[in-house]
């Protein structure tokens, strides 16, 4: 069925150094797209959200690229800190009526080593 | 997580028993959902709420319902619960459609 997916499972990034987690989704109809941060025992945290009529957003060390033609998500971290290491989920709403309906990705365990 | 608050944080019970987990909002969110998180297969949902006494199955509902008698609160029941729902439980709030969701820190439950 449809899903929204990960290219990679892990990714491990020198401290310091930028990351870029991809996410690619198969739902055309999709409208509305988050990151979310999942540190071990927490609840997911928003990040950084976009809408399917822009390309690009930036918040604070985050930049997520949208590239709605090959249905592809990504989420650059800057200056990736050891704070930075967790996993990280896309997810995608598919603009339903009854409600916001979220559909996660599987996740990217990224691990910043010092 | 600010305004929203799950119960219990942990849970062990036995197979066949029924299990109710609770989430409250303080924030006045129409939208409430539940979601179970197991390894290999990310965050699935379970059910969801769009207004009191409003709800819907999500993809995983079986074994599972659920009730809205008031904004702030929204309860998951296990009817008779089952090893396979051994899980982490997820709730969240959103205060319109298409817009981003706030989680709870989670409920462990563990059936044995």
């Amino acid at each position: 069925g449809e899903s929204v997916g990960l290219h990679l499972p892990t990714l491990s990034v020198q401290e310091g150094d930028n990351s870029i987690i991809n996410c690619a989704y198969s739902n055309s109809a999709s409208d509305y797209f988050i990151w979310y941060k999942q540190e071990s025992g927490k609840g997911p945290q928003f990040i950084i959200d976009i809408r399917s009529n822009m390309d690009k957003r930036q918040g604070q060390r985050v930049t997520v690229l949208l590239n709605k033609t090959v249905k592809h998500l990504s989420l650059q971290i800057a200056a990736t800190q050891p704070g930075d290491s967790a996993v990280y989920f896309c997810a995608e709403n598919r603009g339903e009526t009854s409600g916001s309906r979220l559909t996660f990705g599987e996740g990217t365990q990224l691990t910043v080593n010092p | 997580d600010a305004g929203i608050t799950q119960s219990p944080r942990h849970k062990v019970t036995e197979t066949g028993t029924p299990v109710t987990l609770r989430c409250h909002q303080t924030e006045n969110h129409r939208y409430m959902y539940w979601y179970r998180q197991d390894p290999g297969h990310g965050l699935r949902l379970i059910h969801y709420s769009y207004g009191v006494k409003d709800t819907d199955k999500g993809e995983v509902s079986d074994g599972y319902s659920v009730s809205r008698s008031k904004t702030e609160d929204f309860l998951l029941t296990l009817e008779s619960a089952t090893s396979s729902q051994t899980s982490v439980y997820f709730c969240a709030i959103s205060a319109s459609s298409n817009y981003g969701y706030t989680f709870g820190s989670g409920t462990r439950l563990t059936v044995v």
